[in-house]
């Protein structure tokens, strides 16, 4: 099946540093990819719908000059974590669907654990 | 603001009996219901989706849709230890729009 690949899975850093993750559709193409973040023991929160070739649309309540989305090709979206401070510790995930389906064919990363000391 | 709601448990519930899960949602418009099992420390996985009113079943689950009542329920019949995870409702507007999870419920299977 469909495979996303997200890498780290996990990264410990210290305060003000900057991470970027990165999500990858290992067999397919997608136009459009799903940056989530998920707090212990609650749902997964949307943040941002990311965009081949375009800006990425992010959701009520997120810093968009904090957490940089960049969707550079049909196959590859990265989140970076600006000067990260320990209130962003939290486990991100990504999800991509291939183009042209619904969300029955939504795929998603293993996540990354980021943990800012 | 669209809304899925769940009890967040722990459900706990002894090895071979049914689990049963509840979701309600806010928007009317919603079209789209998905539920997903979610280990800890670990990404969604897709366990069933449903459209239309009624059940829907698939090996040991069966999901259950009420647009009228804005009602998704999942049951799980004869549970497993190995089932014992984090179950996620999420629902989207139609095909292809950004979901909105629930807060989850966390299924505890006992043996």
């Amino acid at each position: 099946g469909a495979v996303v690949s997200q890498h780290p899975s996990r990264v410990i850093c210290k305060s003000g540093t900057s991470v970027k993750i990165e999500c990858r559709s290992l067999d397919f193409q997608a136009t459009t990819m799903f940056w989530y973040r998920q707090f212990p023991k609650q749902s997964l929160m949307l943040m941002a719908t990311s965009n081949e070739g375009s800006k990425a649309t992010y959701e009520q309540g997120v810093e968009k000059d904090k957490f940089l989305i960049n969707h550079a090709s049909l196959t590859l979206s990265t989140l970076t974590v600006t000067s990260a401070h320990p209130e962003d510790s939290s486990f991100y995930i990504c999800s991509a669907r291939p183009q042209g389906t619904g969300n029955e064919k939504l795929f998603f990363g293993s996540g990354t654990q980021l943990s800012v000391l | 603001q669209k809304e899925v709601e769940q009890n967040s448990g722990p459900l706990s519930v002894p090895e071979g009996a049914i689990a049963s899960l509840n979701c309600t949602y806010s928007d009317r418009v919603s079209q789209s219901f998905f539920w997903y099992r979610q280990y800890s420390g670990k990404s969604p996985e897709l366990i069933m989706s449903i459209y239309s009113n009624g059940d829907k079943e698939d090996g040991r689950f069966t999901a259950q849709l009420n647009k009228a009542s804005q009602y998704v329920s999942l049951l799980i019949r004869d549970s497993q230890p190995s089932d014992s995870a984090t179950y996620l409702c999420a629902a989207d507007e139609a095909a292809g729009n950004k979901l909105t999870f629930g807060g989850g419920t966390r299924v505890l299977v006992k043996p």
